[in-house]
């Protein structure tokens, strides 16, 4: 297996864009996470699924963000409109179940100027 | 704020000397993991703890799961410069993975 895809690696946007960021979890995984890592804050738990059903999304930070995971090899995390405080990296990962490990993506890293 | 406190924030080591990371929460975890994490990539497994008291040895590295399943250490004997990184601790309860703020480690040769 290729392990968690990610996409785009990096992205700049200019404030007031729409961002769409792309996660294709690893094949048999039932769960599903979306993290923010900055300096400040650490690793933030911004949402998670299980078997593409949200179960938390409280670490969604405003209104102006939104995931879906339409089937069991894609999800996506949108922001609309960004703003500059939402420069950060953000991580997708997966996992087969409760306890076991989590395989991340590399990340993508989003810029908004 | 952070649900897993992480101490120290950072730790600069010479090679050959010993360290350890602690990470404590109020909560009590069905699991505690710890990951490591290398500039430009994604935290990668360490190890997972699930029995309180547990003791694990992975190589040079040992880690405790606290009695009471809230806190868990690392300890790294006889650092080398390969064991620089960011080292995060992790707690789950049903589905749900949240992590500490990390804790910096560089180990000069």
């Amino acid at each position: 297996d290729a392990g968690v895809i990610q996409s785009p690696r990096h992205e700049v946007t200019e404030m007031g864009q729409e961002v769409t960021l792309r996660c294709k979890p690893i094949s048999g995984h039932n769960s599903l996470f979306w993290y923010r890592q900055t300096m400040m804050r650490g690793l933030e738990l911004l949402i998670y699924f299980n078997n593409n059903v949200p179960i938390d999304d409280s670490g969604m930070p405003e209104d102006r963000f939104s995931a879906k995971m339409p089937n069991a090899s894609f999800s996506t995390l949108k922001i609309q409109p960004s703003e500059p405080r939402d420069s950060a990296v953000y991580f997708c990962a997966s996992r087969r179940g409760r306890g076991t490990e989590a395989f991340f993506g590399q990340g993508t890293r989003l810029t908004v100027v | 704020t952070q649900l897993l406190e992480q101490s120290p924030q950072f730790l600069s080591i010479q090679e050959g000397e010993n360290l350890t990371v602690y990470c404590n929460s109020s909560s009590v975890f069905s699991s505690l993991q710890w990951y490591r994490q290398e500039p430009g990539e994604g935290p990668v497994l360490l190890v997972t703890v699930v029995t309180g008291g547990e003791v694990k040895k992975l190589k040079r590295l040992t880690f405790q799961f606290g009695d009471a399943r809230k806190d868990s250490s690392l300890h790294i004997t006889a650092a080398q410069p390969g064991d620089t990184g960011l080292y995060l601790c992790a707690g789950g309860n049903d589905y749900k993975l949240s992590f500490g703020a990390g804790t910096t480690v560089t180990v000069r040769a």
